[in-house]
């Protein structure tokens, strides 16, 4: 079993969607919960992070970690053909020698169609 | 500002010719740097990390190599590439929190 699995899609939505983006983990050491963007052929991008439990939201992306169920999803409101990318979930242990290492999930193909 | 560089941006190499990758950050001293590999379709996979001049870790076991031969200079090389190192090269550095890593942009690697 992997220790993040991510459903790879493609998701391909209509414009002005709602996107949910879901990964669960086995890892109870995991504190750290990252997502990031890879357009096409460029390395990814710090999208959002969240610690611990709880929600984040910062303008049209809401992340949500549910350490009870090992579930951490992103939801992306108003999807515009510009969130067409990778979505990478990545997780992170706090402190000690896994301190900075991600684990990341399999990332999940997105397009927006106008 | 911090940037990382990475280069080549594209490498077409064949069975069995060396390998050798570059990742350089600017902006920031000691930095954590990590390399990754991206197969087409598949998630981020740990290869090395380093957390100073000289100290390497290997995650997996492989045909590939890691030096840091200064502070922020951070070089993926292989004596006989395989075909299965075909891949995207990801070098990434780490600015301090455990959510806070950057990726450089690249190096797209063809093993023919």
């Amino acid at each position: 079993q992997k220790e993040v699995e991510q459903d790879p899609g493609p998701l391909s939505v209509p414009e002005g969607a709602i996107v949910s983006l879901n990964c669960t983990y086995s890892n109870s050491a995991f504190q750290y919960f990252m997502w990031y963007r890879q357009y096409s052929r460029k390395g990814p991008e710090l999208l959002m992070y969240t610690y611990s439990s709880g929600n984040k939201e910062d303008g049209r992306f809401t992340a949500q970690v549910d350490k009870s169920s090992k579930y951490i999803s992103l939801f992306i409101r108003d999807s515009q053909p510009s969130d067409s990318a990778t979505y990478l979930c990545a997780m992170s242990a706090a402190g000690g020698t896994s301190y900075g290492k991600l684990t990341f999930g399999q990332g999940t193909i997105l397009t927006v169609h106008p | 500002s911090q940037t990382i560089h990475q280069w080549p941006a594209t490498l077409v190499q064949p069975v069995g010719s060396p390998l050798s990758l570059e990742c350089t950050v600017e902006g920031t001293s000691n930095p954590n740097l990590y390399w990754y590999r991206q197969a087409a379709g598949r998630g981020l996979q740990l290869l090395f990390y380093s957390v100073g001049i000289g100290q390497i870790s290997s995650e997996v076991p492989q045909n590939l190599s890691a030096s840091r031969p200064q502070d922020r200079q951070f070089i993926l090389s292989s004596k006989k590439l395989l075909l299965s190192d075909s891949g995207f090269y990801l070098c990434a550095w780490n600015g301090g929190a455990p959510y806070e890593q950057y990726f450089g942009p690249g190096t797209r690697l063809t093993v023919t």
